[in-house]
């Protein structure tokens, strides 16, 4: 049983626009929450990461929002580039436990000029 | 990507024969690690290092092994290739509270 699931396996966005991208998770003992980017034949590239303690965490464009009372976080991309066009990964875990993290099925995104 | 390195890039091999990658990282970081990835499967450890010949099982260690006599090496060896061990590897490093970061991968086809 996935514990860790990003619903949506696609999303398309028009350039200028916002991406969100959506992860949920079922384990309430999580408390460190991390998305990934992925592009072709290269390896995933660490994007954000967000506290259990905090409900939102901002870098640049990219903000991670975490609703812990819904286990439901969420990557927003504003404003959205083509070079955004990746696989995003969600993962989930304990805090400085890297080896327990626990890794979504990824979402494809694809902004189009 | 520039610290670690993952080699070879592509391998195809038969069922059946020894298979060892490797993983070299300049960063001279403690902790290493090797995934799997594969359709319908999120990320899935392997086996991780946490300092030199200091190593565990991850979630799938069946039929794998691993050594790490370097800080900078870590290898990864599928003693007889099975073609359930068809994938994609990262190796990821990652340093004391640090978020994991990957080498661009090894594609390996068992036929």
């Amino acid at each position: 049983d996935q514990q860790v699931k990003q619903n949506s396996p696609s999303l398309s966005v028009q350039e200028g626009r916002i991406s969100i991208l959506n992860c949920d998770y079922t384990n309430s003992m999580f408390d460190y929450f991390l998305w990934y980017k992925k592009y072709p034949a290269e390896g995933p590239t660490f994007l954000i990461s967000i506290s259990s303690i905090k409900d939102k965490n901002e870098d640049g464009r990219f903000t991670v929002f975490l609703n812990k009372s819904a286990k439901h976080l969420s990557l927003h991309i504003v404003p959205s580039q083509p070079g955004d066009s990746a696989v995003y990964f969600c993962a989930a875990g304990e805090a400085g436990n890297n080896r327990k993290l626990i890794w979504g099925l990824g979402t494809s995104l694809a902004v189009n000029p | 990507d520039a610290g670690i390195t993952q080699s070879p890039r592509h391998k195809v091999t038969e069922t059946g024969t020894p298979v060892t990658l490797r993983c070299h990282q300049t960063e001279n970081h403690r902790y290493m690690y090797w995934y799997r990835q594969d359709p319908g499967h999120g990320l899935r450890l392997i086996h991780y290092s946490y300092g030199v010949k200091d190593t565990d099982k991850g979630e799938v260690s069946d039929g794998y092994s691993v050594s790490r006599s370097k800080t900078e090496d870590f290898l990864l060896t599928l003693e007889s290739a099975t073609s359930s061990q068809t994938s994609v590897y990262f190796c990821a490093i990652a340093g004391p509270g640090s978020p994991l970061h990957f080498g661009n991968g090894t594609r390996l086809t068992v036929t």
